[in-house]
């Protein structure tokens, strides 16, 4: 079956120490994302990308990198100058172009704890 | 500036009767809109859709409305059942030059059904 897997699940780092969670999809999507989800806040766009070797500044990129080297990974690195970290993370990803492939599938998340 | 608005963080129904979701949105580009639903810990899953060349589409229990000159959608659910307690993301889209643009999601309504 074709998905997205993100892991793992849980995690816990801690303070200044970076960390790097993990998301794979075999679905051959050409775009992939991360979001943060914070109570009230909603889903905030930490990076995209659309293409290998291409990624783009969501709105919350500060203390975040990512790379996307491979069609199906997209691994996000929390760093130690992200001065907010816990929240639950979820990567998605999306056809880019075809009609009805608006829509993205996402990961089960990963709950990130700073300790 | 928020694109896509849920102006009611949370609601509450009884099981039986209609839940009615609603979400506005301010950039005229927009021509599809998604509604997602997420329970806690785990990724949103994909509910139903809607493209601007239609104002109705309903999938079982589930229909959107949309009102382009209001630039304004909703999510019915009838009958409502105590399952349907999660948060609901209304997003949005477009299509230029065949290429999908990124969702933008608004911050959820947390819809609760009492039985």
């Amino acid at each position: 079956d074709g998905g997205i897997t993100q892991s793992p699940k849980y995690l816990f780092r801690k303070e200044g120490q970076n960390v790097t969670l993990s998301c794979e999809q075999n679905l051959n999507h050409d775009a992939m994302y991360w979001y943060r989800q914070d109570p009230g806040q909603g889903l905030r766009l930490i990076y995209y990308s659309q293409i290998v070797n291409d990624f783009q500044k969501g709105d919350i990129a500060e203390g975040y990198s990512v790379s996307r080297e491979k069609k199906e990974s997209f691994p996000l690195t929390v760093t130690s100058a992200q001065k907010n970290p816990t929240a639950f993370y979820l990567c998605a990803s999306s056809a880019h172009r075809g009609q009805g492939s608006h829509g993205y599938t996402f990961g089960s998340g990963t709950r990130l704890t700073v300790v | 500036d928020q694109q896509v608005k849920q102006n009611s963080p949370s609601l509450s129904v009884q099981e039986g009767r209609i839940s009615i979701l609603n979400c506005d949105y301010t950039n005229s580009m927009f021509d599809y809109f998604l509604w997602y639903k997420k329970y806690p810990a785990e990724g949103p899953t994909f509910l139903i859709s809607i493209s601007s060349i239609k104002d109705k589409n309903e999938d079982g229990r589930f229909t959107v409305f949309l009102n382009k000159s209001a630039k304004h959608l909703s999510l019915h659910i009838v009958p409502s059942q105590p399952g349907d307690s999660a948060v609901y993301f209304c997003a949005a889209s477009y299509t230029r030059g065949g290429s999908n643009y990124k969702l933008t999601f608004g911050k959820g309504t947390l819809l609760t059904v009492n039985p």
